[in-house]
């Protein structure tokens, strides 16, 4: 089964600063996406980034780039320049490419890391 | 273009009363996912439907909980006798075709219904 592990529940980062978060999984497949989703007080999830496990390079969103480490299974997002806007609980997601049934669809999460944007 | 529409936004339900949840997904999507979310956890999947058939449900437990998407109207996920456990928040996306095989297809998340049972 694949698991997805987020180890910092809460992170913190001044404004206009850098701030990492990490993320590892667990799995068997060799083809498989792996998101950042951000959640904000309204509760709606939303797309942050998507990397493709075939792909050697970085995917990069503007100030959102993450550190793919398909041998050592982590995936880490890097936040620059941090902005109010982007206090929220981030989640860190997997989902294999296709299987022979209807399971390749859903998205296994890690649990969350909390991020305060402070002045 | 709305995007996916979740109501209620709140529902209160007391113990062994019956909640309804209902999802309309983005215009043009045929695929709905449910979730949930205790708290302090991250999404676990339920159950993933097509237009009038339940393709994966893996995720949902075997008593008190259904799921259906009719040809016409939105999908509902429907939670029987309820219990405390079942306080969490509940979320549904949706895609425009089977992420199976189109492989890059974009999930658009509701922003939930939170369900409290007293």
């Amino acid at each position: 089964a694949q698991t997805v592990t987020q180890s910092q529940p809460e992170m913190s980062v001044q404004e206009a600063e850098t701030v990492t978060l990490s993320c590892t999984y667990d799995t068997s497949e060799s083809d498989y996406y792996l998101f950042w989703y951000k959640q904000p007080p309204s509760r709606q999830m939303i797309l942050v980034i998507r990397q493709e496990a075939y792909k050697q390079q970085n995917a990069t969103e503007n100030r959102f780039s993450v550190n793919f480490q398909k041998a050592a299974k982590s995936f880490s997002l890097k936040i620059s320049d941090s902005q109010l806007g982007d206090a929220a609980m981030y989640f860190c997601a997997y989902r294999i490419v296709r299987s022979l049934t209807g399971t390749a669809s859903k998205l296994t999460f890690g649990t969350g890391t909390r991020l305060q944007v402070t002045l | 273009n709305a995007g996916v529409m979740q109501n209620p936004r709140h529902l209160v339900r007391r113990r062994g009363q019956e909640a309804r949840l209902r999802c309309s997904p983005m215009k043009g999507h045929s695929h709905v996912y449910w979730y949930r979310q205790l708290p302090e956890e991250g999404l676990k999947f339920m159950v993933y439907l097509q237009k009038e058939n339940i393709i994966d449900e893996s995720g949902m437990p075997k008593e008190r909980f259904s799921a259906e998407f009719p040809k016409e109207g939105p999908s509902i996920l429907r939670i029987q006798q309820v219990v405390r456990g079942d306080s969490a928040a509940y979320f549904c996306a949706s895609s425009g075709s089977e992420m199976l095989k189109v492989g890059n297809e974009k999930l658009f998340f509701g922003s939930g219904t939170q369900l409290s049972v007293l």
